[in-house]
């Protein structure tokens, strides 16, 4: 149980450009769903928690107007990045919470940005 | 701020020779200490959650101990199968979770 999907798992975009990526908890539902960034051989920084029903709330220093969040149902959220540069490129990682203290996590999503 | 810290970056280990990862946590309100598995290009996999000092949880080769500033990861014997990233993550008050850089452990046949 417990299974958070990804989709897609890499894309490959031109600049300029704006990429959406899915986050699915498959087998329970997750009114609470958090994005992650993580760059070659760093850590999960935390992006933003994804509320249902609600407007994402935002970790300091990310541009909300750049990485637009949706949670239009308890087993969905999408992260898509606006006008995407090269310096967008990373492994974007989301998790569903379960219960309070649960987190699980999806495959992550490689975005290479021309 | 919360703060983890992991030591070492990277620990190469023959097959059989057990070690310790070590994580320090500085985390306002700690609502537990998680310790992941991430392999290369994949999420990280959960492996315990500890809450108080003193907690100890065990799963296979794997053993996670908690004290009041520091957690450690010990693997007894390992095998060519641990190879992989281990994350240790703090959760604040707000149950967001603040995590180390990681320790990358390689295990030779």
């Amino acid at each position: 149980g417990a299974v958070v999907s990804q989709h897609p798992s890499w894309v490959i975009c031109k600049s300029g450009t704006s990429v959406k990526i899915e986050c699915r908890s498959l087998d329970f539902q997750a009114t609470t769903m958090f994005w992650y960034r993580q760059f070659p051989k760093q850590s999960l920084m935390l992006m933003a928690t994804s509320n249902e029903g609600s407007k994402a709330t935002y970790e300091q220093g990310v541009e909300k107007d750049k990485f637009l969040i949706n949670h239009a149902s308890l087993t969905l959220s999408t992260l898509t990045v606006t006008s995407a540069h090269p310096e967008d490129s990373s492994f974007y990682i989301c998790s569903a919470r379960l219960t309070a203290n649960e987190q699980f996590f999806g495959p992550g999503t490689r975005l290479t940005v021309l | 701020e919360d703060q983890v810290t992991q030591s070492p970056e990277a620990l190469r280990l023959q097959e059989g020779e057990s070690s310790s990862l070590n994580c320090s946590y500085t985390v306002s309100g700690l609502r537990g200490l998680f310790w992941y598995r991430q392999d290369p290009g994949k999420g990280p996999e959960f492996l315990f959650t500890l809450y108080s000092a003193g907690e100890e949880k065990e799963k296979e080769r794997l053993k996670a101990t908690l004290t009041k500033k520091e957690s450690f990861l010990h693997i007894t014997a390992p095998k060519p199968e641990d190879s992989a990233t281990y994350l240790c993550a703090g959760a604040s008050n707000d149950y967001k979770l603040s995590f180390g850089a990681g320790t990358t452990v390689t295990v030779r046949a």
